[in-house]
């Protein structure tokens, strides 16, 4: 089975460029979570969507930082514009509902940005 | 909010053991545990559910007192590969639906 996909796997572009990151969840999840991961901050969660609705987006810093999800399939977190403190990986995560139990996230292999 | 992981890191050589805890002050439905390896994505260990159950996953196993709201990871006869950073994820006892808070992470070295 495919795991979850993130486009690009890195990305390089100046300040105050937009940069839009991808990502495709597994397929039959229906919660898709956005981290971004720095040394000095570690994993922090940026938003989560539950059926494609943003159920809590308190972690996205600002609002330069959007996040959609117009289908099951498909999200995206842009960044406009961007600046070098943006610099970070960035990690997309989906998992099933959650009735019944618990379920793990499974984590796609990341976006690398830097801005320069 | 976030989770204190205890040690921040630890070196052990091949075959000893280690234990990782991970606190909140905040009460839990759930501890999830991940392991990250340098330049890869976290990939999960087992999940606790509060209850206080242990789990066992080949020589790694996972406790969760609910009174002391930790979790604590043990990894027995250590082996190279377990090297990496392990991260607690914690899911407060609030019904968010699955949102995870994770702890700053304790890195492992295993050395021969």
């Amino acid at each position: 089975d495919a795991g979850v996909i993130q486009s690009p796997r890195h990305e390089v572009t100046e300040m105050g460029q937009e940069v839009t990151l991808r990502c495709k969840p597994i397929s039959g999840h229906d919660y898709l979570f956005w981290y971004r991961q720095t040394m000095m901050r570690g994993l922090e969660l940026l938003i989560y969507f539950n059926n494609n609705v943003p159920i809590d987006d308190s972690g996205m810093p600002e609002d330069r930082f959007s996040a959609k999800m117009p289908n099951a399939s498909f999200s995206t977190l842009k960044i406009q514009p961007s600046e070098p403190r943006d610099s970070a990986v960035y990690f997309c995560a989906s998992s099933t509902n959650r009735v019944g139990g618990n379920q793990p996230q499974h984590f796609g292999d990341g976006t690398r940005l830097s801005i320069l | 909010q976030q989770p204190v992981q205890s040690p921040q890191a630890v070196i052990l050589r091949e075959g000893e053991d280690a234990v990782i805890n991970c606190s909140s002050s905040k009460a839990l439905y759930s501890v999830h545990w991940y392991r990250q390896k340098h330049g890869e994505a976290p990939v999960f260990l087992m999940i606790l559910l509060k209850g206080g159950e242990q789990k066992g996953h080949e020589k790694i196993s996972a406790s969760f007192n609910e009174k002391k709201q930790q979790s604590s990871l043990y990894l027995t006869a250590s082996q190279l590969s377990y090297s990496g950073t392990y991260f607690c994820g914690t899911e407060l006892d609030d019904n968010q639906g699955g949102k995870l808070i994770f702890g700053q992470g304790t890195e492992l070295s295993v050395k021969p």
